[in-house]
């Protein structure tokens, strides 16, 4: 059983489109997160949810808008792409609101082009 | 500004031939500082954590130990197993976010 699983693992798109990752989680964790890993390699936090409530919000366009259902889930939508979103998002979630122990998915890949 | 860098940016060790990453990070009150080790299209795997100066954690042939700017990972004896990157992450007491480090891209060969 995957801990945290995103989908989907790869998104091709052209510029302008909309599109959303989808992450859940089976840890019974209450704090959920999406990080942006671009061409660099750095990991930057952009959203994190503490029991469906918004935590932390980091500057990020307002094209990008999380989504917490539940506290087992966490999705990302992005409108109108371009080509500086592409890079890898990570999901990820943590026992605690206050740990940098965190339990990563494997990515989701966005191109844009 | 509370940051983090790594050194050095690549390695490549011998199979056996111990070694050390550094993570130097400036955090205005330190809650903790995280190792990671991140695989080619893999998400990062949570390794250990350091919460004050003088602390060693251990887990098999690698060994992270901290002051009060620098954390080190000492890999001895390593194996081509161990190749991977290696993120470096503090959180600061005033504040929630986990903060990055670019990393070291280890590569262990034969």
């Amino acid at each position: 059983d995957t801990a945290v699983s995103q989908t989907p693992k790869y998104l091709v798109t052209q510029m302008g489109n909309d599109k959303s990752i989808k992450c859940e989680q089976n840890l019974g964790h209450d704090t959920m997160y999406w990080y942006k890993q671009d061409s660099k390699k750095f990991l930057k936090i952009m959203f994190s949810y503490n029991n469906k409530e918004l935590i932390i919000n980091e500057t990020v366009p307002n094209r990008f808008s999380p989504k917490s259902p539940d506290k087992a889930h966490l999705n990302l939508h992005i409108n109108s792409l371009e080509l500086g979103d592409s890079a890898v998002y990570f999901c990820a979630s943590s026992r605690l609101r206050n740990t940098g122990e965190l339990f990563f998915g494997e990515g989701s890949r966005l191109t844009v082009l | 500004e509370d940051q983090v860098t790594q050194s050095p940016e690549a390695l490549r060790l011998q199979e056996g031939e111990s070694s050390s990453l550094n993570c130097s990070y400036t955090v205005s009150g330190l809650r903790g500082l995280f190792w990671y080790r991140q695989d080619p299209g893999k998400g990062p795997e949570f390794l250990f954590t350091l919460y004050s100066a003088g602390e060693e954690k251990e887990k098999e042939r690698l060994k992270a130990t901290l002051t009060k700017k620098e954390s080190f990972l000492h890999i001895t004896a390593p194996k081509p197993e161990d190749s991977a990157t290696y993120l470096c992450a503090v959180q600061g007491t005033s504040y929630d976010k986990v903060i990055f480090g670019p990393g070291t891209s280890l590569s262990v060969i034969p």
